[in-house]
């Protein structure tokens, strides 16, 4: 499967850290992306792991347990402009090349 | 530097017609990508490309197709337009070698009534 799980809404206030979950399928996996995006914009890269860990870019980290299939994004010091929707992505490695697979993705309200 | 830019930015369909969307990117990537966005449904992968002259079909590539003549472009075309094809369009592109960090296109939004 190629499946990828998040929650659909997740609301914090600003100045407080929020997780953001993501469980996937571990068939062919390869490594899991992060995204952002703005209403009517464009997705936009945030953080990539490819081995267990966190990786820290800033406000933003990202997590990776390849034992337990799951990684999760962390927001910290939140502010009014990170209210988006974030999408984690599952880099496969296929015959026909390297593709993301997109989860459905979760949406942060940040309020006052 | 302009990234990865797409026309046109709106368009309306009737039901039957057929339409090319253009996608360029100036960053030298060798891979490209289309994808349609629909409401709870995050970004679903249409076809995509390895390089110049190559093309492949993604998750749901029925109704569509695309070509890649040159490095630079990749263009998805709707031959007979469809009210399910009814979303927004993104084309993005990245290097062979970091498939994970791609970069997107401003989107074309799409109806076909």
């Amino acid at each position: 499967g190629q499946s990828l799980e998040q929650p659909s809404e997740v609301t914090a206030v600003e100045g407080a850290i929020v997780q953001i979950n993501c469980t996937y399928q571990t068939s062919g996996f390869y490594g899991l992306s992060w995204y952002q995006q703005h209403d009517g914009g464009a997705p936009t890269f945030l953080s990539y792991n490819a081995l267990d860990g966190l990786e820290e870019t800033g406000r933003f980290s990202s997590f990776l347990s390849r034992s337990d299939s799951y990684g999760y994004l962390l927001l910290q010091e939140l502010q009014m402009k990170d209210s988006a929707s974030y999408f984690c992505a599952r880099r496969r490695l296929t015959g026909g090349g390297n593709k993301l697979t997109f989860g459905t993705g979760t949406q942060l309200k940040v309020e006052l | 530097n302009a990234g990865v830019t797409q026309t046109p930015k709106f368009r309306v369909l009737k039901t039957g017609q057929s339409m090319t969307l253009l996608c360029a990117q100036d960053m030298n990537h060798e891979y490209m990508y289309w994808y349609r966005q629909d409401p709870g449904m995050g970004l679903r992968l249409i076809h995509y490309s390895v390089g110049e002259g190559t093309t492949a079909k993604g998750e749901v590539p029925d109704g569509y197709n695309v070509s890649r003549l040159k490095k630079q472009n990749f263009l998805l075309g709707l031959e007979s337009a469809a009210p399910s094809q009814t979303s927004v369009y993104f084309c993005a592109s990245s290097n062979s070698a970091s498939v994970y960090e791609q970069y997107f296109g401003p989107g074309t939004r799409l109806t076909v009534t």
